[in-house]
C-alpha cells in the first residue's frame, strides 16, 4: 500500500483565491510527522510546514496551513490568497516514528495559479 | 544563511564518463542524503551517511558511490553514467532522523544530462 496518496495530479486555482491540495497517509504508527514540499520549476525543494502526529492544532506558516483530520489520516495543506509564485509541484512526505531515515514522499500534485 | 548548496546546478556528461557531484551544507546537520529524481516522480533516495555511517538503499545499482570527507561535504560519484541516469539529483540533510519531526532541508539540485 502507498504511504501517501495525492490524488490531484494537477489544480488550477485563480490568483488571489484559496486552493486545497489533497494528501492522505497510511501508517500503524502512533508516532509521525507529515511534511510539504514546494518544488518549482527551478527544481529545489522548498520546506513549507510540519504537523505532528500529537499536535493538537493545525500547523500554519504564512499563508500556507495544514488540515490535519488524524482519524481520516489526511493532511491536506491549504494555500491562501494565491500568488503566481504558487505555481510549483507540491510534494506531501511521512516521517513514522523508530524508522529513522525513511521519508516517504507522494507523487506530488501540479499547482497552477492563474493571473 | 544556513543552507544547503549544490554544485554544479547543470552538469552535462558523456555515456560512459564518470562525474561528481557535490553537496555542502552549513546547517551543521548529521545526516546527508542523495536522491535521486526524474521527471513528474517523486524524489527517490539514493543513500544517506549519518556522521561517516554509509547506508546504501537496496536498490541503489553499484554504479552510483558516495563519499563524505568531513561534516560539511558529501559527494555523489557515477561511474558510468547511461542515459537512464539523466535526472536531478537532490542532497537534502536533516539533524536527528532518529525522531520523527526530523525536517529534511534539500539544496538546490543539479540536474544532469547524459549524452
Amino acid at each position: 500500500a502507498q504511504k501517501i496518496t495525492q490524488t490531484q495530479p494537477g489544480m488550477f486555482v485563480q490568483e488571489k483565491e484559496a486552493v486545497t491540495l489533497d494528501c492522505t497517509y497510511d501508517t500503524s504508527d502512533q508516532s509521525y510527522g507529515l511534511f510539504w514540499y514546494k518544488q518549482p520549476s527551478s527544481g529545489e525543494m522548498i520546506f513549507l510546514i510540519y504537523q505532528g502526529s500529537y499536535d493538537e492544532q493545525n500547523a500554519t506558516e504564512g499563508r500556507y496551513s495544514l488540515n490535519f483530520q488524524k482519524a481520516r489520516k489526511s493532511a491536506n495543506l491549504v494555500i491562501s490568497a494565491s500568488q503566481l509564485g504558487d505555481s510549483a509541484m507540491y510534494f506531501c512526505a511521512m516521517r513514522e516514528g523508530g524508522t529513522g531515515n525513511q521519508f516517504y514522499f507522494g507523487t506530488g500534485t501540479s499547482l497552477t495559479v492563474i493571473p | 544563511d544556513a543552507m544547503v548548496i549544490q554544485n554544479p546546478r547543470y552538469q552535462v556528461t558523456q555515456f560512459g564518463k564518470p562525474v561528481t557531484l557535490s553537496c555542502s551544507q552549513t546547517l551543521n546537520h548529521n545526516v546527508m542524503y542523495w536522491y535521486q529524481q526524474k521527471s513528474s516522480q517523486a524524489p527517490k533516495l539514493l543513500f544517506h551517511y549519518y556522521d561517516k555511517d554509509f547506508n546504501n538503499e537496496a536498490d541503489t545499482p553499484d554504479n552510483f558511490q558516495s563519499r563524505r570527507p568531513n561534516t560539511s561535504f558529501c559527494f555523489l560519484d557515477i561511474r558510468s553514467p547511461g542515459l537512464g541516469d539523466a535526472a536531478m539529483y537532490l542532497c537534502a540533510t536533516s539533524r536527528d532522523p532518529g525522531h520523527y519531526t526530523d525536517t529534511q532541508y534539500f539544496g538546490p539540485g543539479t540536474r544532469l544530462t547524459v549524452l
